[in-house]
């Protein structure tokens, strides 16, 4: 049973490029979330979809992030353009429904140089 | 602003002790509270979970306590284990359904 699936599992690029995350929630899970996570900010919500649908982006930092969820097994972050400030481990996760425990895929890190 | 409050960035316990975990929380709407673990370069798996109709619940080694009027909720591990030593995490959601983490504790289980 594979679980939440994240890809690059590192990303090292230099600032001003775009960066596009991925992530594979598990199958029939509904609710699909991202995080960030910092060393002063622990673990952030950026965003979650039910049913592939936005529900919550008040997580979202600024413009230059966004997220898309075109099916139910696939959902995308993109930076663009990146800032070095933008360096973290970002987590996608998914459950059933949105207030029930969620499972972590094993994040990205991502460093903007 | 931090809705979810880990006060403690770090805690070590020797094996066999008990191991205690605070978190506080601001929103009196959060209803469903949870903790997970989190090893280096996994994300964080869940452990256990309370609702706010209880004040209590156990399983195994790990025990979450609530107290609603303090808005406050810890995790006990006892006995405690070497393999414990772990980042956790204290969330929480209410009725709008977004989950709000703390920013963890690091717990070290020296042998």
């Amino acid at each position: 049973d594979a679980g939440v699936i994240q890809s690059p599992r590192h990303e090292v690029t230099e600032m001003g490029q775009e960066v596009t995350l991925r992530c594979k929630p598990i199958s029939g899970h509904n609710s699909l979330f991202w995080y960030r996570q910092t060393m002063m900010r622990g673990l952030e919500l950026l965003i979650y979809f039910n049913n592939n649908v936005p529900i919550d982006d008040s997580g979202m930092p600024e413009d230059r992030f966004s997220a898309k969820m075109p099916n139910a097994s696939f959902s995308t972050l993109k930076i663009q353009p990146s800032e070095p400030r933008d360096s973290a481990v970002y987590f996608c996760a998914s459950s059933f429904y949105s207030n029930q425990p969620q499972h972590f895929g094993d994040g990205t890190r991502l460093s903007i140089l | 602003d931090q809705q979810v409050k880990q006060n403690s960035p770090s805690l070590s316990v020797q094996e066999g002790r008990i191991s205690i975990l605070n978190c506080d929380y601001t929103n009196s709407m959060f209803d469903y509270f949870l903790w997970y673990k989190k090893y280096p370069a996994e994300g964080p798996t869940f452990l256990i979970s309370i609702s706010s109709i209880k004040d209590k619940n156990e399983d195994g080694r790990f025990t979450v306590f609530l107290n609603k009027s303090a808005k406050h909720l810890s995790l006990h591990i006892v006995p405690s284990q070497p393999g414990d030593s772990a980042v956790y995490f204290c969330a929480a959601s209410g009725n709008n359904n977004d989950m709000r983490f703390g920013a963890g504790t690091r717990l070290t289980v020296k042998p």
